[in-house]
């Protein structure tokens, strides 16, 4: 079983939808987490941390899980530039280490 | 964005031979890492460093080797090139402390022949 796990899509949805990214994790003492964006070659950039109540940016909300190791991305009134793959990421021990789970391709069409 | 330099951009050589990516940083932070991405594998770690001269070995760390001299340099070297070390590489930094996130540099597109 890979450590992170995501539906690797690709999601196509037009403008303005909502659409909802999932995120399975097998550490149960993971302790931080993130979503990263990645645009077609180019490298991954941090979209937003997730804390354990829940936290939003703009049109962006994330949550955690802890029970079920669960993560989520909400993106609401989606853009075309949101078109883009998005990664799952946990902490993965000392050091900052990060595991990256294969992500998840949304394509955001007119 | 992150100070983050990633030389070269591009590379094509052949097997066997010697290959050195270069990872820069102006963020003076502790902590450096080398990734490659190959499709349906996302992104896996090679080596990381936590201090100058102090490194360690990632998940995929067979066939590289990697340096730090001073802070704002990590080298990663394929000793022997391989085609199967055709990939894109990627560098990234963090500062220390709970919760930090990694930032990364543009990446290397290395081809094998």
């Amino acid at each position: 079983r890979k450590e992170v796990e995501q539906d690797p899509g690709p999601f196509n949805v037009p403008e303005g939808a909502t659409v909802a990214f999932n995120c399975t994790y097998s550490n149960s003492a993971s302790q931080s987490f993130f979503w990263y964006r990645q645009d077609c070659r180019k490298e991954p950039k941090l979209l937003m941390s997730v804390y354990s109540s829940g936290n939003e940016d703009g049109r962006f909300t994330a949550q955690l899980n802890r029970a079920s190791q669960y993560i989520s991305l909400l993106i609401r009134d989606s853009k075309l530039s949101d078109s883009a793959t998005y990664l799952c990421v946990v902490k993965g021990g000392g050091y900052n280490k990060l595991i990256f789970g294969a992500g998840t391709r949304l394509a955001v069409h007119p | 964005d992150a100070g983050i330099t990633q030389s070269p951009r591009h590379k094509v050589t052949e097997t066997g031979t010697p290959v050195t990516l270069r990872c820069h940083q102006t963020e003076n932070h502790r902590y450096m890492y080398w990734y490659r991405q190959d499709p349906g594998h996302g992104l896996r770690l090679i080596h990381y460093s936590y201090g100058v001269k102090d490194t360690d070995k990632g998940e995929v760390s067979d066939g590289y080797s990697v340096s730090r001299s001073k802070t704002e340099d990590f080298l990663l070297t394929l000793e022997s090139a391989t085609s199967s070390q055709t990939s894109v590489y990627f560098c990234a930094i963090s500062g220390t402390g709970d919760n930090q996130p990694q930032h990364f540099g543009d990446g290397t597109r290395l081809s094998i022949l």
